[in-house]
């Protein structure tokens, strides 16, 4: 069953403006890691950003931020000044600590910044 | 700090026939997982390799099989190509032991992109 949804095929922002991408995740492991990435028209996914299941507060690198509500199971990222260069595909994911070892990824969000 | 590595970048063959992907972790990793991504999917686990064994497969058929070398690099073998089999091949590493944390972080290397005819 799909355990990461991400309901925004695509997403358009203006440059210099904030935005949320949308996650969204179901797991009855109550010990989880879940991570965003970036994947350019180039294929490779680049690490954003991490939250853990326990972390008491929201992530944040730079320019990005997670909004972490546990009781929701949403992970929304949020890309502050965006800039023409984070256009790309953006894919939520999470491992889960007691399931197994492999990373369950969302179906992706496409980003374009707008000049 | 060398990331993660992979080879070729780009490979076309024909139904029927074996294909061999490789990958090199990124410095100070143990573990290589592998991962499909068709066009406009997200990535698929094959299955993850950790000292030199197989540790956690994803629903894939035994067409697909790897292995990790005592350096830690790994090879991703698929037999009897089908058309469906093109894709984006992502080879991910990370450091075992940290679970889920974020010390087990998976980075990601540029993929090889598969074209099967």
């Amino acid at each position: 069953a799909q355990k990461i949804t991400q309901t925004q095929p695509g997403m358009f922002v203006q440059e210099k403006e904030a935005v949320t991408l949308d996650c969204t995740y179901d797991t009855s492991d109550p010990s989880y890691g879940l991570f965003w990435y970036k994947q350019p028209s180039s294929g490779e996914m680049i690490f954003l950003i991490y939250q853990g299941s326990y972390d008491q507060q929201n992530a944040t690198e730079g320019r990005y931020s997670l909004n972490f509500q546990k009781a929701r199971k949403s992970a929304n990222l949020v890309i502050s000044a965006s800039q023409l260069g984070d256009s790309a595909m953006y894919f939520c994911a999470m491992r889960e600590v007691y399931n197994n070892n492999d990373m369950r990824f969302g179906a992706g969000t496409r980003l374009t910044v707008k000049p | 700090d060398a990331g993660v590595t992979q080879s070729p970048t780009h490979l076309i063959k024909t139904r029927g026939q074996q294909v061999t992907l490789r990958c090199s972790p990124k410095s100070g990793h143990d573990t290589v997982s592998w991962y499909q991504q068709a066009l406009g999917q997200g990535p698929q686990f094959i299955f993850q390799y950790y000292e030199e064994e197989e540790r956690q497969r994803g629903n894939f058929p035994d067409r697909f099989s790897g292995h990790q070398f005592p350096n830690y690099s790994s090879e991703l073998n698929v037999n009897a190509l089908l058309l469906g089999d093109s894709a984006l091949y992502l080879c991910a590493s990370s450091l075992d032991g940290a679970g889920r944390t974020r010390r087990g972080t998976q980075y990601f290397g540029p993929g090889t992109r598969l074209l099967v005819l």
